[in-house]
């Protein structure tokens, strides 16, 4: 199976910081990587797809980029509303390993 | 819009067994892969299983290989996971998912509200 490696476990920020977030795949992915936020107590919902495609309706303040296996999550600018746990996925492979997940908080 | 409703979760004893069900609506449900994905209490996702959009091909996790089944009704818009031999470790929230469809590989683009499977004796 792919693993995927994400850092850091947890970040603390304040509104208006630019945030970044990386995963790290085990095996080439391509660019077959989606990252996913949840807020609390709610379904995970889809921001970027493709490593660095944004999804209707996701702000454009996200952004994703990729480099080989590594892969990074960006928020240019931090709101209250962007609390919460952040996954990606590989989807290359038909077992769809998440990463294990970083927790924003203010 | 496109809707996915969770039901069949509950409280089962080690080593008995549970079906879940996921209603779909809002969408042509046999043009689209689905999913489950669950999450264990204060844990992150896991995937569990895939079943192509003609049920022709079904894939697991190594963790739940061989307990659990995934099945779909293209009539009835409804999707199952047939958990057999149940451990306290698949205590989880379980969600279905539907794949999306605009590219030769897609992420999961809708999810539903979760049912909560607890194993406990």
């Amino acid at each position: 199976d792919i693993q995927m490696t994400q850092s850091p476990s947890t970040l603390s920020a304040s509104v208006g910081d630019r945030v970044t977030i990386t995963c790290r795949a085990s095996q080439s992915i391509d660019k077959w990587l989606a990252w996913y936020q949840q807020r609390p107590g709610k379904v995970p919902k889809l921001l970027i797809y493709k490593a660095s495609s944004l999804e209707s309706g996701v702000p454009s303040r996200f952004s994703g980029s990729a480099s080989g296996t590594e892969f990074t999550l960006t928020i240019s600018s931090l709101q209250p509303d962007d609390l919460g746990t952040y996954y990606c996925q590989q989807y290359k492979n038909y077992s769809r390993t998440f990463g294990q997940g970083t927790k924003v908080e203010f | 819009q496109v809707q996915l409703v969770e039901s069949g979760g509950g409280v089962v004893q080690p080593g008995r067994s549970l079906r879940l069900s996921c209603a779909a609506s809002g969408f042509t449900f046999s043009s689209y892969g689905m999913h489950w994905v669950r999450q264990a209490p204060g844990k992150g996702l896991e995937w569990v299983a895939v079943i192509w959009h003609d049920g022709s091909n079904k894939y697991y996790a190594d963790s739940v290989k061989g307990r659990f089944t995934v099945s779909r009704d293209n009539f009835k818009n409804t999707l199952d996971l047939q958990m057999n031999s149940l451990r306290v470790e698949d205590t989880a929230v379980y969600y279905c998912a539907r794949e999306g469809n605009y590219d030769i590989l897609t992420p999961c683009d809708y999810w539903g509200q979760g049912t909560l499977v607890t194993v406990s004796s």
